[in-house]
């Protein structure tokens, strides 16, 4: 069955670091998204990309997170310079038609902790 | 702003009982997702409705757009069914508004 991986599945980095999470979604699925989760809490939407652009963003994606799709396969979030508040599980997903006519494939997530 | 709520916020039920486990929200939506988590944090889709019932196996998702109101049933449940379920409500965009999730625990 086709599926969603995430690398790496946990990372501890130094506050001010910069983090890059890759993600592989499906092979010939069009929209992406991540999303994260803080401990605890609730999930969050984070991005959405299509046609190799943002598509929309969150309150929460602002000027040190950044994505990119650099070689047809991997879908990357980068987070420039790492906040203690970053520490969260950051989940990636794809979809073949959009969230609203079609199923959401999740990866099982990368957890960021910065300390 | 969409709030999504999610009743109860945790359950623990014997094997073998019927669950349903409810979902709200407080505007207009185009689409509604019914999403488990795993104790070890990857989240798996179940359901994508917008409008009647869908059935999957023992998991049956229903949804009342009227109301704004969603439900999911499990039948005959098991303890593999232990997990969190999550709701999450989507409006014109590609954006999910994700309920808290509700804990199930199910005991052998």
């Amino acid at each position: 069955e086709p599926e969603v991986t995430q690398t790496p599945s946990h990372q501890v980095t130094q506050m001010g670091q910069e983090v890059i999470l890759r993600c592989v979604p499906i092979s010939n699925h069009l929209y992406f998204y991540w999303y994260r989760q803080i401990l605890g809490q609730k999930v969050e939407f984070l991005v959405s990309f299509y046609n190799n652009e943002i598509s929309e963003k969150s309150e929460i994606f602002d000027d040190q997170f950044s994505v990119e799709r650099p070689d047809g396969s991997n879908f990357t979030l980068k987070i420039r310079s790492t906040k203690l508040e970053d520490s969260a599980m950051y989940f990636c997903a794809s979809s073949g038609s959009g969230a609203n006519t079609g199923e959401l494939f999740f990866g099982e997530g990368s957890r960021l902790t910065v300390l | 702003k969409n709030e999504v709520e999610q009743s109860p916020q945790n359950l623990t039920a014997q094997e073998g009982e019927f669950i349903t486990i409810n979902c709200s929200y407080s505007v207009g939506i185009s689409a509604l997702h019914w999403l488990q988590q795993h104790p070890g944090g990857g989240i798996v889709s179940l359901f994508m409705l917008s409008s009647g019932k869908k059935k999957h196996g023992r998991l049956i998702a229903t949804i009342n757009i009227q109301e704004k109101h969603s439900s999911l049933h499990i039948t005959a449940s098991h303890p593999r069914d232990s997990a969190v379920y999550i709701c999450a409500t989507q409006g014109g965009s590609e954006k999910l508004v994700f309920g808290k999730g509700m804990k199930l625990t199910v005991n052998p």
